[in-house]
């Protein structure tokens, strides 16, 4: 079955550190997968994707078919990047419904 | 605001009644996604829509979950005889599928579902 794994609940660092939010996932395709970010008291935004290979916001994330990863990483976090962080994945570009991981917790402190 | 809106925002009703949620998507998005989110999980697909076709549903939706969208633009979410375990966040999210675009799926508010 198709699944998500975020294996981090909560992700605690210093302001300045090196952030690295773990995703793992199960499909036997080509997946597409996505990084999804929600802020306190917002809605859930996309943050990134990797076909665009685009850094948002500092943030990065390589594919690894390999290893069926999808980290996240940002190499100097910010107080302002506290949030939930999900990974998820879609079937294809289709448009298809989208499979979540539990979500990663990251906090920033000063 | 011109995002994805969802109405009520917290609905409590008692179990055993029916209750009924509504999504307006953004302007000309023809897919319309719901997912319902509980505490600690991300959120978990129920079913979409192009345009009124409802296209797929997840075994998530037991016969007590209809969800309809009667002329392709808002549309509706309903529980029957709900039960405590349907207690969630229930999310809307639109996209505009078009080739060569990027689909990318955007988030409504969700509606908060508590069931006593």
């Amino acid at each position: 079955a198709q699944r998500v794994t975020q294996p981090e609940k909560l992700l605690s660092v210093f302001k300045g550190a090196p952030v690295e939010l773990k995703c793992n996932y199960s499909y036997s395709g080509s997946p597409e997968l996505f990084w999804y970010v929600q802020y306190s008291r917002q809605r859930l935004q996309l943050l990134l994707r990797h076909i665009s290979r685009e850094s948002i916001k500092g943030f990065t994330a390589d594919l690894n078919k390999g290893e069926t990863s999808f980290h996240l990483k940002k190499p100097f976090a910010q107080e302002e990047d506290s949030a939930m962080y999900y990974c998820a994945l879609s079937f294809n570009q289709a448009g298809t419904a989208l499979i979540f991981g539990k979500g990663t917790t990251l906090s920033v402190s000063s | 605001d011109t995002g994805v809106s969802q109405d009520p925002r917290h609905k409590i009703t008692k179990r055993g009644q029916n209750v009924t949620f509504r999504c307006d998507p953004i302007s000309e998005h023809n897919r319309l996604y719901w997912y319902r989110q509980t505490l600690g999980q991300g959120p978990e697909f129920l079913t979409y829509f192009q345009n009124e076709a409802q296209l797929e549903k997840s075994r998530l939706l037991s016969d007590r979950f209809s969800a309809e969208r009667p002329k392709g633009s808002f549309s509706t979410l309903e529980i029957q005889r709900t039960e405590q375990g349907d207690s969630a966040m229930y999310l809307c999210a639109s996209s505009l599928l078009i080739t060569g675009g990027d689909n990318e799926q955007f988030f409504g508010p969700g509606t908060r579902l508590t069931v006593l």
